[in-house]
């Protein structure tokens, strides 16, 4: 099956430093992730599409100069939290878009990553 | 981004029951919905999906119900166990593969 993995599974820092968190698909491609944000005990919120060679596409209400994704290779995602804040503290979670046979396509999810801002 | 609920309903029910998972969705141009299960720390893990030209689709000890007229999805666990025990959303694909999340219900099995 189609693995995700992310780096660090968690995180702790202090308020005003940059934390960048990677979503990886370790065995297939993808040239489309997703970036979720999940509150404690609420829904996971779509923040940003990733797409491999371009620019991020951004959901509204999220500031794309604090939350930079780099989506350097087919692979490889990065989500970078800058001057982060206690309110920032939150569950990450990516996601990478599969090509199945049939023009089917399937998100896979990471583990996600725990960051807390101190 | 959308937000579907702020709160999390619980459902509890007894080891071996049938437990069936409520989920209403807003947009009835939606044409597919995926169900999640996701435990504590953990990322969502599919279940089960169904497109909008059925009403029902049926997996391992899982089915899912789709009402479009009232656009409306359930979840059915049959002969739930203590390992089914998690959070469980339902979500809709909308332009792009964007995934819509509704909010969730906690699944907490009883032995």
């Amino acid at each position: 099956g189609a693995v995700v993995s992310q780096h660090p599974s968690r995180v702790i820092c202090k308020s005003g430093t940059s934390v960048k968190i990677e979503c990886r698909s370790l065995d297939f491609q993808a040239t489309t992730m997703f970036w979720y944000r999940q509150f404690p005990k609420q829904s996971l919120m779509l923040m940003a599409t990733s797409n491999e060679g371009s620019k991020a596409t951004y959901e509204q209400g999220v500031e794309k100069d604090k939350f930079l994704i780099n989506h350097a290779s087919l692979t490889l995602s990065t989500l970078t939290v800058t001057s982060a804040h206690p309110e920032d503290s939150s569950f990450y979670i990516c996601s990478a878009l599969r090509l199945a046979g049939g023009n089917q396509e399937t998100q896979y999810f990471g583990p996600g990553t725990r960051l807390l801002v101190l | 981004g959308e937000s579907v609920g702020l709160h999390l309903p619980t459902l509890s029910v007894q080891e071996g029951d049938n437990s069936i998972i409520n989920c209403a969705y807003s947009n009835s141009a939606s044409d597919y919905f995926i169900w999640y299960k996701q435990e504590s720390g953990k990322g969502p893990q599919f279940i089960i999906d169904i497109r909008s030209n059925m009403d029902k689709r049926q997996g391992q000890r899982v089915t899912v119900l789709l009402n479009k007229t009232v656009k409306h999805l359930s979840l059915q666990i049959a002969a739930t166990q203590p390992g089914d025990s998690a959070v469980y959303f339902c979500a809709e694909i909308r332009y792009g593969n964007k995934l819509v999340f509704g909010a969730g219900t906690i699944l907490r099995v009883k032995s």
